[in-house]
């Protein structure tokens, strides 16, 4: 299958700081990402599309000016965590669908990052 | 607007064993995809199996099946010969569609005992 990663996989970061973590999909082309958070024992939680070439979506109580998402190429999407307070500290996940491969609706994960905020 | 109800926060399993998994769904979309992720100790989301909404077989993967029933927006996993690898947090999920965004239960947390 194909393969997304993400970087950094752990990074602590101290309260207002912020923090740039990467999503790239490494053998195919993705128009569109999605990212998700992910609290200790919870499920995952889309946050936003970031979508190639145009200005991402959030979802329904998610600030956009704390966490900004830039979709600059067809294989890397970043979200930055802006600001970072302690309550931002969590599990972050992105994902991108696979339809440059032709298996509609698969869509690949990256092994997350770990945000501890002090 | 989707939601997806995983009503077992936890199920355990004796080795060779079979376990299933519930998991009801809500959806306005006519043309929709259910999924089961696996996610392991390493956090890691693998895709188990999916089903296309608009077809009435069920969905198999080796050991792993679902019971789809769309009239009672049920689509349930069922684990046949559990292993102990099988261990992890399952969720179901359910695509609506053209967009491609998933809505997640909130999971089943499975043990499986040797």
């Amino acid at each position: 299958g194909a393969v997304v990663s993400q970087h950094p996989s752990w990074v602590i970061c101290k309260s207002g700081t912020s923090v740039k973590i990467e999503c790239r999909s490494l053998d195919f082309q993705a128009t569109t990402m999605f990212w998700y958070r992910q609290f200790p024992k919870q499920s995952l939680m889309l946050m936003a599309t970031s979508n190639e070439g145009s200005k991402a979506t959030y979802e329904q109580g998610v600030e956009k000016d704390k966490f900004l998402i830039n979709h600059a190429s067809l294989t890397l999407s970043t979200l930055t965590v802006t600001s970072a307070h302690p309550e931002d500290s969590s599990f972050y996940i992105c994902s991108a669908p696979s339809d440059s491969l032709g298996s509609y609706n698969e869509q690949f994960f990256g092994p997350g990052t770990r945000l501890t905020v002090l | 607007a989707q939601t997806v109800t995983q009503s077992q926060p936890e199920m355990s399993v004796q080795e060779a064993e079979t376990v299933t998994l519930s998991c009801t769904y809500d959806t306005s979309e006519s043309d929709y995809y259910l999924f089961w992720y696996k996610q392991p100790p390493s956090r890691q989301m693998i895709l188990v199996i999916r089903q296309e909404a608009y077809k009435q077989q069920n969905a198999t993967e080796n050991r792993f099946s679902v019971n789809f029933q769309k009239a009672a927006k049920s689509f349930s996993l069922k684990i046949s010969d559990s292993q102990l690898g099988d261990a992890a947090m399952y969720f179901c999920a359910c695509d609506g569609g053209s967009n491609y965004k998933l809505t997640f239960g909130k999971g089943t947390l499975l043990t499986v005992n040797p």
